[in-house]
């Protein structure tokens, strides 16, 4: 089984604080996606990457950012959080035309 | 731009009865479809994945059907039991980037 690891299941961050939230897989799968989920907004997705350093933009990239330096490891980063992220974050990972793999969240809040 | 909906919202069954669930989606030029469950204050995890080509999958009590040309897709669960109730949500992944489309979900609650 695919196991999908996010360093920390709940998070309090101070707005302004520069915060990195952590994935690693461990099945070698080349796609890797940062979702944010909210009550009413459902899943949007925020980042992923099809492949080490590389990284495309989703729906909402606007104040944050990731790194993928290593195939096994996703990172999001938020420059400078904000209330208005305050979310649950999921990080996902699949081989092409494979069953897409979740973590199971970690909960941010921004006070 | 490709739109999922699930309806209804919400379903609550007793113990023993199949259960119904249902994905809509409006442009039928889709690479695969895929099931989740959801339990509150967790990830997604995945349940059967169906490919454009194929017309049902099976896992279990849990099946789910395709019919690409009414956009539509339904997952059967059979002989309900409390340890089902969750969220389901379908995903619909249109391009070749592979990102998906996800449906709002269905909250099911299985009384005993």
């Amino acid at each position: 089984d695919v196991k999908v690891t996010q360093s920390s299941r709940y998070l309090v961050k101070r707005t302004g604080e520069k915060v990195f939230l952590e994935c690693v897989q461990d099945m070698d799968h080349e796609n890797m996606f940062w979702y944010r989920q909210d009550p009413g907004l459902g899943l949007r997705l925020i980042y992923f990457s099809y492949d080490v350093k590389m990284k495309e933009k989703g729906d909402i990239p606007e104040g944050y950012s990731v790194s993928r330096e290593k195939k096994e490891r996703f990172s999001l980063i938020l420059e400078s959080a904000s209330t208005n992220q305050t979310s649950m974050y999921l990080c996902a990972c699949r081989d092409p035309n494979s069953p897409l793999h979740f973590g199971n969240g970690t909960r941010l809040t921004v006070t | 731009k490709q739109e999922v909906t699930q309806i209804p919202a919400a379903l609550s069954v007793p113990e023993g009865e199949n259960l119904v669930l249902n994905c809509s989606f409006t442009d039928s030029a889709i690479y695969n479809l895929q099931w989740f469950r959801q339990d509150p204050g967790k990830g997604l995890t995945s349940l059967l994945l169906i490919q454009s080509s194929q017309r049902e999958q099976t896992s279990g009590r849990l099946n789910a059907s395709l019919d690409k040309s009414s956009g539509r897709s339904t997952l059967y669960i059979a002989a309900s039991q409390p340890g089902d109730s969750a969220t389901y949500l379908c995903a619909v992944r249109n391009d070749s980037w592979g990102k998906l489309q996800f449906g709002a979900g269905t909250q099911v609650v299985v009384t005993p």
